[in-house]
């Protein structure tokens, strides 16, 4: 499996208050990224990093906002939750971008807006 | 963004049958993609597909990348319950890459 962890796991919160949900990966993958999964949408692209301090909006960027100061993390910030935000996130990794680069996927964050 | 459709969204097998799904798209994928997902866990990594036309196997996984690059398919061959989960398909283009909603799998004993 890769080295890719998640925190918190789970979390519950209020509408209105800020969330960082962190990603660690101990592989010195180039890239990573940052997804939402909900009922019937599949997995959706929020942001993603091609390196430390570069990042790109993917999909569904509106609310959140990411930082990479360091290869090993990469952080998700939603500034002001609100309910649609309610979501399983996940993170990804992967050594670089393009053929033969497949993603590969951290174990999740459950987040509860309420 | 525009997703993958993917077929069917479930289905109910009994163990020991094969079970096939698909993907297609309406562009273009250079890689296509097959993730299994367990309850609580993130996608894991099935089979990889890089080129038109080819057939990969993984155990009693099959899966082929279609000529026009617009479609794949899964085949699981005499299910067992460890099958059971939901199965995503994704098209990717460099660093775009597209999923399908999933089909899940329940295997009956």
């Amino acid at each position: 499996d890769a080295g890719i962890t998640q925190s918190p796991r789970h979390k519950v919160t209020e509408t209105g208050t800020p969330v960082t949900l962190r990603c660690h990966q101990t592989e010195n993958h180039r890239y990573m990224y940052w997804y939402r999964q909900d009922p019937g949408h599949g997995l959706r692209l929020i942001h993603y990093s091609y390196g430390v301090k570069d990042t790109d909006k993917g999909e569904v960027s509106d609310g959140y906002s990411v930082s990479r100061s360091k290869t090993e993390d990469f952080l998700l910030t939603l500034e002001s939750a609100t309910s649609s935000q309610t979501s399983v996130y996940f993170c990804a990794i992967s050594e670089e971008a393009g053929l033969k680069r497949p993603q590969y996927f951290g174990p999740g964050t459950r987040l509860l807006v309420l | 963004g525009q997703q993958l459709n993917q077929s069917p969204q479930s289905m109910f097998i009994q163990e020991g049958e094969d079970v096939s799904m698909n993907c297609t798209s309406s562009s273009i994928f250079n890689t296509w993609l097959w993730y299994k997902q367990d309850p609580g866990e993130g996608p894991v990594l099935l089979i990889a597909l890089y080129k038109a036309g080819e057939l990969t196997s993984n155990g009693r996984l099959t899966a082929q990348f279609g000529i026009t690059r617009k479609d794949s398919f899964l085949n699981i061959s005499a299910s067992i319950p460890s099958d059971v989960g939901i199965y995503f398909c994704a098209g990717q283009d460099n660093n775009d890459m597209r999923f399908g909603a999933g089909t899940r799998l329940t295997v009956k004993p």
